[in-house]
This record gives C-alpha cells, structure tokens and sequence, in this order.
C-alpha cells in the first residue's frame, strides 16, 4: 500500500464554521506533512510531524491547528478562515523526515471559504 | 539558504518528440538530494525521478533521465518519447540530507500536443 488517503476531496465552509480535513497514510512513515498550494504554484509546506511531534511549523496562523493523533493519521483543524485560504490543501509522507526521502502524496482536499 | 529556479513556466512538446525541463539551484551544501516530481490534472503529486548529489552518474527512470551538473548546479529533466499522459506540472525539488523541509521550485506546465 503506497497510498495516502485525505477526506474529504472537496469542502467548502463559512468564515465562522470548524472543520476538520483528515488524512491517513499504511506506509509505515514517520513523518507527515500538510502543504498549501495555489492554482499553478508550488505546494507551501506548513507544518511537519516526525515521530508524532510536531517538528516544523512554518508561521502559519493559528485557525489552521495540526494534530497527529497517531503514527498513521494526522488532521487539520479549520477555525474562522478567511477567503484567501482557499486553496488544495495537501498532506504527504515520508519514510523519515530528512530532505533526502521520497514524500508520498494525497490526492488534496480542495477548500473553499465563503 | 537553499533556492530552486525553472525558469520556462511552460512550455509544450509534440507527442513522441522529446522536451527537457530547466531547473538551477543554489545551496551551500555538499551533499544534498534533487527530485522531479509531476502533478497531472487529477492532483496527485508523483515522484518521477531522484538524484543523489554524490553520484556522478545522472539517473534514469524508463523515459525519463536527469542531466546532473554538480558545478553549475543544474538539474535537467528530459522526457523522451513524450506521451499524452506526461502532460502536468513539473516541479524540481531540493533536499538536504539534514532534518529539514524540501525546497519546491515554482513549477514548468508542460502540454503534449497530440
């Protein structure tokens, strides 16, 4: 299984609603990613979790709130976001953390604020 | 810090003709890691090929082959025999072997024409 799954595949949400993006990965991985990314642009890295901890965090505001309940889930928590956080949110995996790994990436769930 | 440029924000090629992608990158690092990764239409991003720094020898991956220049920090892909289904957004990726994110270039659209 070289999958990771995200849910749901699309969402749209109110400026004052909470919603949670979900994404899962069997691959044994220790590091898990959630991305941002923009129509044409590169995905903008936003938080890494290695082992569980949560090792980067790339000053993103604080309605977007990462957990990592265990080795092969992580979430992303979605509180009072604003338009401009629309956009395909994509999670990945990798064997370790380092730069020299492969990342495995989800399809994206695709947020639109309004 | 690291940076990645492509510089042809697109570009196109004639199905079964075959087309490089430009990527240079700059890094003060001996030992590092270069990837391609394509995102189709559909979303997911893929893995297309990998390179170590400290091999000399560019890597291959059935169509698709790197031309690593260590010195002048360049890392080309050519596509042969390109296909309907090569056509996506290319991204060149950098990694540092240390515990840290991987640098994503901005990206080539390459379209096949049929």
């Amino acid at each position: 299984d070289t999958e990771v799954t995200q849910t749901p595949k699309h969402l749209v949400m109110g400026m004052t609603n909470k919603k949670s993006l979900k994404c899962e990965q069997h691959m044994g991985h220790r590091a898990m990613y959630w991305y941002k990314q923009k129509a044409k642009k590169p995905p903008e890295l936003m938080f890494v979790y290695s082992y569980e901890k949560l090792s980067i965090n790339e000053s993103v505001p604080s309605r977007f709130s990462p957990e990592c309940p265990n080795s092969s889930l992580l979430n992303l928590h979605l509180h009072a976001l604003q338009p401009e956080d629309s956009a395909l949110y994509l999670c990945a995996s990798s064997r370790t953390g380092q730069g020299s790994t492969e990342a495995f990436f989800g399809q994206g769930t695709r947020l639109t604020v309004v | 810090a690291q940076t990645v440029t492509q510089s042809q924000p697109e570009m196109s090629v004639q199905e079964a003709e075959t087309v490089t992608l430009s990527c240079t990158y700059d890094t003060s690092e001996s030992d590092y890691y270069l990837f391609w990764y394509k995102q189709p239409p559909s979303r997911q991003m893929i893995l297309v090929i990998r390179q170590e720094a400290y091999k000399q020898q560019n890597a291959t991956e059935n169509r698709f082959s790197v031309n690593f220049q260590k010195a002048a920090k360049s890392f080309s892909l050519k596509i042969s025999d390109s296909q309907l289904g090569d056509a996506a957004m290319y991204f060149c990726a950098y990694g540092g072997t240390s515990y840290d994110k991987v640098i994503f270039g901005p990206g080539t659209s390459l379209s096949v024409i049929p």
